[in-house]
């Protein structure tokens, strides 16, 4: 299984801030990796997919980059609405598809 | 607009069968453009993609290795819904499961939308 590493685990920040959060794979998953926004009793929400591509709907403060083994997701300017945790995913390939463990952005 | 609507218990006793249905709106489940996966979530062991089915002149089957030949995924065309059935569960099974799409079919891709969860507790 291709396994995916988040860090930070927790983050803490504040409004307005830039902020990065890094996952990397195992082994190369070119640019087939999805970022998910979860907040505390709904369901995981798309952000951004193929490594930088925006969901739509999304805000444009968010943006992810990298390719093979290493990815970031950055929020340029933080708003209180994205206080929440964070979870890249691997579909390079489907045998499973696996996520990172998370990373919690917290209020500073 | 894509929309998943789960239903099923919430409670299962060790041994037995969970099963829960996820009821499609906006879409078809014999899309050619779509596959219909179950996941869950627990402390434990985080955010797990259990299997998934999709349509492409036929219906395929695709299951993690850590539930293989527990877990059955079922599509139900005249009711635009799938299933998940998961066999002899213990108290590790418990977490909460959601239904979710990925707009492939035949490939691997993100999940676009997902259900609102079931929190599924094994427990006698």
């Amino acid at each position: 299984d291709i396994q995916m590493t988040q860090s930070p685990s927790t983050l803490s920040a504040s409004v307005g801030d830039r902020v990065t959060i890094t996952c990397r794979a195992t082994q190369s998953i070119d640019r087939w990796l999805a970022w998910y926004q979860q907040k505390p009793g709904q369901a995981p929400k798309l952000l951004i997919y193929d490594a930088s591509s925006l969901q739509t709907g999304v805000p444009s403060r968010f943006s992810g980059s990298g390719s093979g083994t290493e990815f970031t997701l950055t929020v340029s300017s933080l708003q209180p609405e994205d206080f929440a945790t964070y979870y890249c995913q691997q579909y390079r390939s489907y045998s499973p598809y696996t996520f990172g463990q998370g990373t919690k952005l917290e209020i500073k | 607009q894509l929309q998943l609507q789960q239903s099923g218990p919430g409670l299962v006793k060790p041994s037995q069968t969970l099963s829960l249905t996820c009821a499609i709106s906006g879409d078809n489940v014999s899309s050619n453009t779509a596959a219909w996966s179950w996941i869950r979530q627990s402390p434990s062991r985080g955010l797990e993609w259990l299997g998934r089915t999709y349509y492409l002149s036929r219906w395929y089957y695709d299951y993690a290795s850590s539930v293989r030949g527990r877990i059955t995924i079922r599509p139900d065309t005249s009711k635009n819904q799938f299933s998940l059935q998961l066999n002899s569960v213990t108290p590790e099974d418990t977490a909460m499961y959601y239904c979710a799409s990925s707009p492939e079919g035949g490939g691997s891709s993100e999940f676009d939308s997902w259900g609102q969860g079931t929190l599924v507790t094994v427990s006698s």
